[in-house]
């Protein structure tokens, strides 16, 4: 089945790294992604990984992909008060609709 | 180039009625996807249009409906509101043309609060 989980709160102080996690069940997926959804706004992507690839890296963002475990982490490095907001991961499905995980909220302290 | 739009950005219903929202997907996307996100939940996918016919259903009821134009642009009814529609509609658009699996996953617009009183 298609089922895609996250832990639901993140709370960091601002400075340190955030590491976000996500297991998918879709052995078959091809691409997971990560959006960002700040108060009030639309889905708007952040990085995305092919499912043959480990590890993507993006200026303070790193993806990391564990295919055998089906886990997928984000870690956003030296993490900003701008960086608050509900962060979801998705996969692509053989249907080609995203699955999306239940979102994580991301809140940054001083 | 215009990103995807949503309209109304607001809709007040009560319950029994018919809401209608609209979506214009970025020009040369033919997919558009519809999902609906309640308070506290995840994004739940509707439905899916390509080339004007639907590909994909979730798993709603179905007083949920919708259309794709010739211009791609579509259209979520949801008929006979019951308090538990009230939620943030997002819609999505892509290019299937892209490649089945493309890289850019979906653009998304800003969404339409609906609220079933």
């Amino acid at each position: 089945g298609e089922d895609v989980e996250q832990s639901l709160f993140l709370s960091v102080r601002e400075g340190d790294s955030s590491v976000i996690n996500c297991t998918y069940t879709d052995s078959s997926s091809t691409y997971l992604y990560w959006y960002k959804q700040e108060p009030g706004a639309g889905l708007q992507l952040l990085t995305y990984i092919f499912s043959n690839m480990d590890m993507k890296q993006d200026q303070r963002l790193t993806v990391l992909l564990n295919k055998k475990d089906k886990h997928l982490s984000l870690r956003i490095a030296d993490t900003q008060t701008g960086d608050s907001a509900i962060y979801f991961c998705a996969e692509s499905s053989p249907a080609d609709k995203l699955i999306f995980g239940t979102g994580t909220r991301l809140q940054v302290f001083p | 180039e215009a990103g995807v739009t949503q309209s109304p950005t607001h809709l007040i219903k009560t319950r029994g009625q018919q809401a209608t929202l609209r979506c214009s997907p970025i020009s040369g996307h033919t997919s558009v996807y519809w999902y609906q996100q309640a308070l506290g939940l995840g994004l739940q996918f509707l439905l899916w249009y390509d080339e004007g016919e639907e590909r994909n259903r979730g798993n709603f009821p179905p007083r949920f409906s919708g259309r794709q134009f010739p211009n791609y642009s579509s259209e979520l009814n949801v008929n006979a509101l019951e308090l538990e529609d009230s939620a943030l509609y997002l819609c999505a658009s892509s290019s299937i043309r892209q490649g089945r699996y493309s890289n850019y996953g979906y653009t998304f617009g800003s969404g339409t609060r609906l609220t079933v009183v």
